[in-house]
């Protein structure tokens, strides 16, 4: 399986203000996506990083509010923007078609954000 | 869009006793995924689920395809306290554009008591 590692692991933000988390991966991998996890709740696809052309997002989600860069195939970043504390959630990382495990998708640990 | 129905929403059970959880589609999936999360961390995969009526161990965990793609389930055999967590199953679709896309259950949350 790949190790994924997400940055900050937590913080603390003011509303109004936008925080770009990190994620690396430590192999080659074809498919990175960005996920939320409200308190108590499943896991909700935000978008499809697509390296090197726009994001893939899902319905209730924009780029305005959530943009994404993949410069390569091992390194993603997700800006939450113009925070409110609705923004406030876990923010986990995954990827996917690592050479043996196509169909896999593995997960990092998460980005807990609380938006005061 | 597609849901995943999954139950129980939550159990409480002792030490050694036998587990099981499914989850259930009006979709067809191409595979199905079983994850545990632990609080404060992200979604480790226990069981990947390729063809229809697979059934696949991991440890005492046992996880089957069912045969319409519609559905599967989760067995954990002789549960232990380091079980304790919230189980999700997860379909896969592959998208018209050749991406794919993960459909997540809401989650089991599994207590073990000593």
């Amino acid at each position: 399986s790949a190790v994924i590692s997400q940055k900050p692991s937590r913080d603390i933000c003011q509303r109004g203000t936008s925080l770009t988390i990190q994620c690396q991966v430590d192999s080659q991998v074809t498919m990175m996506f960005w996920y939320r996890q409200q308190p108590g709740q499943s896991l909700t696809l935000i978008a499809t990083a697509n390296q090197g052309s726009e994001a893939t997002y899902e319905s209730g989600f924009v780029i305005d509010k959530f943009p994404i860069s993949r410069p390569n195939l091992t390194f993603s970043t997700l800006t939450v923007s113009n925070m409110s504390p609705e923004d406030s959630s876990i923010y986990l990382c995954s990827v996917a078609g690592t050479p043996h495990r196509p169909y896999e998708q593995y997960f990092g640990p998460g980005t807990r954000l609380t938006v005061t | 869009g597609q849901q995943l129905n999954q139950s129980p929403q939550s159990m409480f059970i002792q030490e050694g006793e036998d587990v099981s959880m499914n989850c259930t589609s009006s979709s067809i999936f191409n595979t199905w995924l079983w994850y545990k999360q632990d609080p404060g961390e992200g979604p480790v995969l226990l069981i990947a689920l390729y063809k229809a009526g697979e059934l696949t161990s991991n440890g005492r965990l046992t996880a089957q395809f069912g045969i319409t793609r519609k559905d599967s389930f989760l067995n954990i055999s002789a549960s232990i306290p380091s079980d304790v967590g919230i189980y999700f199953c997860a379909g896969l679709l592959l998208t018209q554009g050749g991406s794919e896309k993960l459909v997540f259950g809401k989650g089991t949350k599994l207590t073990v008591n000593p």
